[in-house]
């Protein structure tokens, strides 16, 4: 199947900082590429929708300035956590949807577990 | 709204079966996954339905019925390492994915 990695895979940061992941479809190109959040023992939460070329769409209750998005190529997209504050500590994922893939199926990076302190 | 539903937690034996099901109200319908989630890792594909009927893929194997509004993830002769969460989504008219909350599977030996 298709690979996204992701970094970095753990971050510990201290509150009022930013923080960069980056998400990379490393076998495909990926117009559109998607951004949850897991809390512990719950389902993922999508935050938002990130399409090459344009701007993200954000899930209800997601704050676009705190969260920023950037899809800049077919193969990357970053979200930046902005200000974090330890509220924001979880674990973040990103897929990517593979449109020449049979199934039309998200294939998800490693995650990122971000604390902040 | 939509909805996806699926038991919290279940528990098999070792070599066993076992069922997992998930009812669904979305809005439109263009296919259902079956993800594989251990802990602290991100999901994994196992599965996707879009007709009626059972795929199976050797010891898992998905059905769907789109009347009823449901799908069953089942899993033959169980090893321990299939101890995780299994998470059942719906590919809405927007093409979006629509989660459950995720089924925790314990496999006891």
């Amino acid at each position: 199947g298709a690979v996204v990695s992701q970094h970095p895979s753990r971050v510990i940061c201290k509150s009022g900082t930013s923080v960069k992941i980056e998400c990379r479809s490393l076998d495909f190109q990926a117009t559109t590429m998607f951004w949850y959040r897991q809390f512990p023992k719950q389902s993922l939460m999508l935050m938002a929708t990130s399409n090459e070329g344009s701007k993200a769409t954000y899930e209800q209750g997601v704050e676009k300035d705190k969260f920023l998005i950037n899809h800049a190529s077919l193969t990357l997209s970053t979200l930046t956590v902005t200000s974090a504050h330890p509220e924001d500590s979880s674990f973040y994922i990103c897929s990517a949807r593979d449109i020449s893939g049979l199934y039309n199926e998200q294939f998800f990076g490693p995650g990122t577990r971000l604390t902040v302190l | 709204g939509q909805n996806i539903d699926q038991p919290t937690e279940m528990t098999a034996t070792e070599g066993a079966i076992v069922q997992i099901n998930c009812t669904y109200q979305t809005s439109g319908f263009n296919g259902l996954f079956w993800y594989q989630q251990h802990a602290g890792e991100a999901p994994t594909f196992l599965s996707y339905n879009v007709l009626d009927g059972l795929e199976e893929k050797g010891r898992f194997s998905s059905f769907l019925s789109r009347s009823k509004g449901y799908s069953y993830l089942l899993l033959k002769e169980l090893q321990m390492k299939d101890s995780a969460s299994y998470l059942c989504a719906v590919m809405d008219s927007n093409y979006q994915l629509i989660w459950g909350a995720g089924t925790k599977l314990i496999i006891k030996p």
